[in-house]
């Protein structure tokens, strides 16, 4: 069975900042990544994609992927205090017919 | 466009009833997904549809819980018999194709509170 993992936080940066969150997969085989979104009581909201190893950059997120040590990461710049969410890495699970989701990261941006 | 819809947004119902919730994926996606997500958990996948083919419903957490998805569109989860521990966020998700490649888009969920 395949497995996400990353920090639950909460990571705490002021507004401005640079925030990165971290994810680990335990399967190498994995081909795609995602990064969602979820506000409190909210459901998630797909960010980011990434496919390849290296960065792909959409506005203030940088989604950066290392398939040979199965991280991929998620840089958001110029953190604002509506970034303030729970961050969820998800990867295919084997079928391809579902996702397998870490269990978050919450960020917290103070203004 | 329209984005993935479910319904009810909210559904509170006694022990031991049936419940049904409904998705409406995003139309021309041929993929549908059942997600839940119980209070401080994290998401767990219930039942997978793409197309004609059989579904995936390895997922599901046991036999009072059943799907189907109608002309290849609209989805309904039954939780038949409900328990309390069946409380938790049901969500749906919609992607163009199937194959673990494509981007799921999540519909805005059924919050079942079982009492």
């Amino acid at each position: 069975q395949k497995e996400v993992e990353q920090n639950s936080g909460p990571l705490s940066v002021p507004e401005g900042a640079i925030a990165s969150l971290n994810c680990t997969y335990s399967d190498r085989g994995s081909q795609s990544f995602f990064w969602y979104r979820q506000y409190s009581g909210k459901s998630p909201e797909l960010i980011m994609s990434i496919y390849s190893n290296g960065d792909k950059e959409d506005g203030r997120f940088t989604a950066q992927l290392n398939k040979a040590s199965q991280y991929v990461s998620l840089l958001i710049r110029d953190s604002q205090p509506s970034d303030s969410a729970t961050y969820l890495c998800a990867v295919p699970n084997q079928a391809g017919t579902a996702l397998i989701f870490g269990k978050g990261t919450t960020l917290s941006v103070s203004s | 466009g329209a984005g993935v819809s479910q319904s009810p947004s909210n559904k509170v119902t006694e022990k031991g009833k049936d419940v049904e919730l409904r998705c409406d994926p995003i139309s021309g996606h041929t993929a549908l997904y059942w997600y839940r997500q119980s209070l401080g958990q994290g998401l767990e996948f219930l039942i997978y549809f793409q197309g004609n083919s059989a579904p995936d419903k390895s997922g599901l957490p046991s036999d009072r819980f059943s799907a189907e998805r109608t002309g290849g569109s609209v989805s309904t989860l039954t939780i038949q018999r409900t328990q309390q521990e069946d409380s938790a966020v049901y969500l749906c998700a919609s992607s163009l194709d199937a194959g673990g490649f494509y981007e799921q888009y999540f519909g805005p969920g059924t919050r079942l509170t079982v009492t």
